[in-house]
């Protein structure tokens, strides 16, 4: 079945550095969305991304989504304290709802 | 506007016993979608509801079903618990049905299963 590999699955930084998370699908996915789950809380949505090829920025957040629609990522240009939590990757289709393992990111001051 | 709200927050079983567990959408969403979350096995997805039909259903035993009342408020049941159903519980509601919309998550309800 439809299967999203999500890597890395932990991450430490120290701040200031950069950080990216990779999402690939054995199938095509009709679109893609992060979310952003920090310590005790529930995740909450950051992006969504749709096209082929498509980029999306906000702020230091850069989203990307392959050309073959099979690989998303994101990347944090110099991490912050307040980047700390879990980031997954999501998405719909083909009657399942799937998320990404997760990758936790620890930033360190 | 209110967001989602889970009930309850914290709940301790024991194997055997059944649960249910409630989730009322933000007004206006008619899709209600359930997660597992556990350490090892992150976000593991349900079943969705879809103005109260069920949409699409995760890879769970039988023991596991839920329904979605026509004012869109969800619950989920697990029978005859077992100790690997220790987990944080999660809905999401979505205006669009969960494949195309952003997903808004509740608090979650923990259970415990003793």
């Amino acid at each position: 079945g439809q299967q999203v590999m999500q890597i890395p699955q932990y991450q430490h930084v120290q701040e200031g550095e950069d950080f990216t998370t990779y999402c690939n699908s054995s199938t095509t996915l009709s679109n893609i969305q992060w979310y952003k789950q920090r310590p005790g809380g529930h995740p909450v949505f950051l992006i969504q991304l749709v096209k082929s090829g498509e980029v999306k920025k906000q702020k230091r957040l850069t989203f990307q989504f392959g050309e073959a629609k099979k690989n998303s990522s994101l990347h944090i240009t110099a991490t912050q304290t307040t980047d700390v939590g879990t980031y997954f990757c999501f998405s719909g289709g083909y009657n399942k709802l799937i998320f990404g393992a997760g990758t936790r990111l620890a930033v360190h001051p | 506007k209110a967001g989602v709200t889970q009930t309850p927050r914290y709940l301790i079983k024991t194997r055997g016993q059944q649960v249910t567990l409630s989730c009322s959408p933000i007004s206006g969403h008619r899709s209600v979608s359930w997660y597992q979350q556990t350490p090892g096995q992150g976000l593991q997805f349900l079943f969705e509801y879809f103005s109260e039909t069920q949409r699409n259903k995760g890879n769970f035993p039988g023991r596991f079903s839920g329904r979605q009342f026509s004012n869109s408020r969800s619950e989920m049941n697990v029978s005859t618990l077992e100790l690997g159903d220790s987990a944080l519980y999660l809905c999401a509601s979505s205006f669009y049905s969960g494949d195309t919309g952003e997903l808004f998550f509740g608090e979650g309800s923990r259970l415990t299963v003793l």
